[in-house]
């Protein structure tokens, strides 16, 4: 079955980086992701890994993937302020056709970013 | 462009009462997912449709919840003799032809009094 883990709390300094992990039990994952959320707003995509891909950069965010260990992880260099939120990890399979079907998320990880 | 959208922001109704949740898609898009957020967990798959068709419902807790799209563009999940559990935030979002990448609006709270 499908299950997506995160810790819960990550604190950090300004300009320090963060890395927040993830694991998750379903070895048939396609893609998988990471969401922000902001309090009041609606879940943000920052960036996606497919499965057989080690590493993806965008700027000042990295995700690392070990298919082997089922470990999936978000640095967030040079930590801002702004980037306190709620991390979702998520993944998904391929459902046929032209779709992903569903995401299955993590609990989330709170991210406190202090001056 | 404007991005998924959601209506009402926020539904508060009485136990018993049927409410009706409103999801407008990015347009164009082929997919459209619904999911349900409890406080301080990450949101539940509930169903999904391409185009019209509702590919899967197997997220849906029981028989109350019903879901359509019956012409491919606007959903509308539909919760009958709503309970204090079904309080909670209901998420949104629709995804491109051939794409993985779902786009969220910005959510329904709903509470049950």
């Amino acid at each position: 079955g499908e299950d997506v883990e995160q810790s819960l709390f990550l604190s950090v300094r300004e300009g320090d980086s963060s890395v927040i992990n993830c694991t998750y039990t379903d070895s048939s994952s396609t893609y998988l992701y990471w969401y922000k959320q902001e309090p009041g707003a609606g879940l943000q995509l920052l960036t996606y890994i497919f499965s057989n891909m080690d590493m993806k950069q965008d700027q000042r965010l990295t995700v690392l993937l070990n298919k082997k260990d089922k470990h999936l992880s978000l640095r967030i260099a040079d930590t801002q302020t702004g980037d306190s939120a709620i991390y979702f990890c998520a993944e998904s399979m391929y459902a046929g056709g032209t779709s992903y079907g569903k995401l299955t998320f993590g609990q989330g990880t709170i991210l406190t970013v202090h001056p | 462009g404007a991005g998924v959208s959601q209506s009402p922001r926020y539904k508060v109704t009485k136990r018993g009462q049927d409410v009706a949740l409103r999801c407008d898609p990015i347009s164009g898009h082929v997919s459209l997912y619904w999911y349900r957020q409890a406080l301080g967990q990450g949101p539940e798959f509930l169903t999904y449709f391409n185009y019209e068709a509702q590919q899967d419902k197997s997220g849906l807790p029981n028989d109350r919840f019903s879901a359509e799209r019956p012409e491919g563009s606007i959903s509308t999940l539909t919760i009958q003799r709503t309970e204090q559990r079904d309080s909670a935030m209901y998420r949104c979002a629709s995804s491109p032809r051939r794409a993985y990448e779902q786009f969220f609006g910005p959510g329904t709270r709903l509470t049950v009094l």
